[in-house]
């Protein structure tokens, strides 16, 4: 079957970094993204990996490895708005998107 | 731009009774989803359209679930009858096609009593 794991939930400290993993067993493998979801808000997009790599946006950066079915979003300079579930998911070789279930961040001042 | 529109925002039915979704994707896109999120859960997705033809409805509950895309453009989803379990988020999502990043609507909080 078709699995994507993150941790459920992390707490970090307001102006820390934090490392959010995902990993991921799929029917082939198309891209992978992260999306950002505020309580009770729809999911906006964050970044979107294909190749092999860190990309780095703004306070945000996303590293893919394709050999080890794993990700991580990187968030540095934590601020409270940060606090939100943070939410990987995998296109597959039918270019279908699986959802992993969200990692809800904490951010404590 | 304008982005992806839903309504209503909230509802709120007694099991057994039906209910009905809208969605108004970015214009341009040709690719409609509508997802069910359960609070603590990643979306989980009901139905994909590609224009106006149906590309994935595996996971759609089809003895109480329809949806519907007149036209490749809107798009409504229905449920009839309710059951307690369908209390959830209904999220609708667009993008430019397939293989391009997903837009979300504000989504659609249905609480069956």
């Amino acid at each position: 079957g078709q699995n994507i794991d993150q941790p459920t939930e992390m707490t970090a400290t307001e102006g820390a970094i934090v490392q959010i993993n995902c990993t991921y067993q799929t029917s082939g493998f198309n891209g992978l993204f992260w999306y950002q979801q505020h309580a009770g808000e729809a999911p906006t997009f964050l970044s979107y990996n294909v190749l092999d790599g860190l990309e780095e946006k703004g306070r945000f950066s996303s590293f893919l490895s394709r050999s080890k079915g794993y990700s991580y979003l990187l968030l540095k300079e934590l601020q409270m708005k940060d606090s939100a579930s943070y939410l990987c998911a995998v296109k597959d070789s039918n270019y279908q998107l699986i959802w992993g279930a969200g990692t809800k961040l904490i951010i404590k001042p | 731009e304008a982005g992806v529109a839903q309504s209503p925002r909230y509802k709120i039915i007694e099991k057994r009774q039906s209910v009905a979704f809208w969605c108004n994707p970015i214009s341009g896109h040709a690719t409609l989803y509508w997802y069910q999120q359960i609070l603590g859960q990643g979306p989980k997705l009901l139905i994909q359209f590609q224009n106006n033809g149906v590309v994935d409805d595996s996971q759609l509950p089809k003895d109480r679930f329809s949806a519907e895309r007149l036209k490749g453009v809107d798009s409504t989803l229905k449920i009839q009858p309710a059951k307690l379990e369908d209390s959830a988020v209904y999220l609708c999502a667009s993008s430019v096609s397939p293989n391009e990043k997903l837009f979300f609507g504000s989504g659609t909080q249905l609480s069956v009593l």
